[in-house]
């Protein structure tokens, strides 16, 4: 199986904070990875698929880019409702697998 | 609107089984790619199971043998019957569309149905 490995696990930020998580592939996923949130309690939410492809409705200080084996989430200004796990997934290979998630709290 | 339901979950005793329900709205599970994704407690994400168009099925590793993935097209209702089930399957299961809306990717999911196993 492909392994996902973020980075970091977690980190502290502050609204109005530039903040950036990056995701490694196993091998080359080429741009097969997505980008998802979660907040305590909910569903995760997908966020950017195809590397940099931002889902209708999330805004624009999110931000994905990359390919091959690595690739990055930034977030250009974090606000209030930002606080959440964010997991990255790729989709190259159809045994799914996921990044083990950061943290991003106060 | 398009909506995932799952029902099903509850407290089960280690060696025992479980059928969880996906109801959906607004589309087809017979097609599109569905998934089942679990979360154990305070842990990250595991895909467990994909069902495709064509009624293929695969499994995470540590399911295969125990866990059956289904749909009925005409109750547009998604199943996961679970069978010999282990403490480590306890979590929240999510049932979740691939590609409906967006190519590769788990883009309408489910409230989700927590599993407990225990004695």
């Amino acid at each position: 199986d492909i392994q996902m490995t973020q980075s970091p696990s977690s980190l502290s930020a502050s609204v109005g904070d530039r903040v950036t998580i990056t995701c490694r592939a196993s091998q080359n996923i080429n741009k097969y990875l997505n980008w998802y949130q979660q907040k305590p309690g909910k569903a995760p939410k997908l966020l950017i698929s195809a590397a940099s492809s931002l889902q209708s409705g999330v805004p624009s200080r999110f931000s994905g880019s990359g390919s091959g084996t690595d690739f990055s989430l930034t977030i250009s200004s974090l606000h209030p409702e930002d606080f959440a796990v964010y997991y990255c997934q790729q989709s190259y290979s159809l045994r799914w697998t996921f990044g083990q998630g950061t943290k991003v709290d106060i | 609107e398009v909506q995932l339901v799952e029902t099903g979950g509850g407290l089960i005793q280690p060696g025992g089984s479980l059928r969880l329900s996906c109801a959906a709205s607004g589309f087809s599970v017979s097609g599109t790619f569905m998934s089942w994704v679990r979360q154990a407690p305070g842990k990250g994400l595991e895909w467990v199971s994909v069902i495709y168009n064509d009624g293929s099925s695969y499994y995470e590793d540590t399911v295969k043998g125990r866990f059956t993935i289904s749909r009925d097209s005409a109750k547009n209702t998604l199943y996961l019957q679970m069978k010999s089930l282990r403490v480590e399957d306890m979590a929240v299961y999510y049932c979740a569309s691939i590609g409906y809306f967006t190519p590769d990717a788990f883009d309408v999911w489910g409230q989700g149905t927590m599993v407990t196993v225990s004695s």
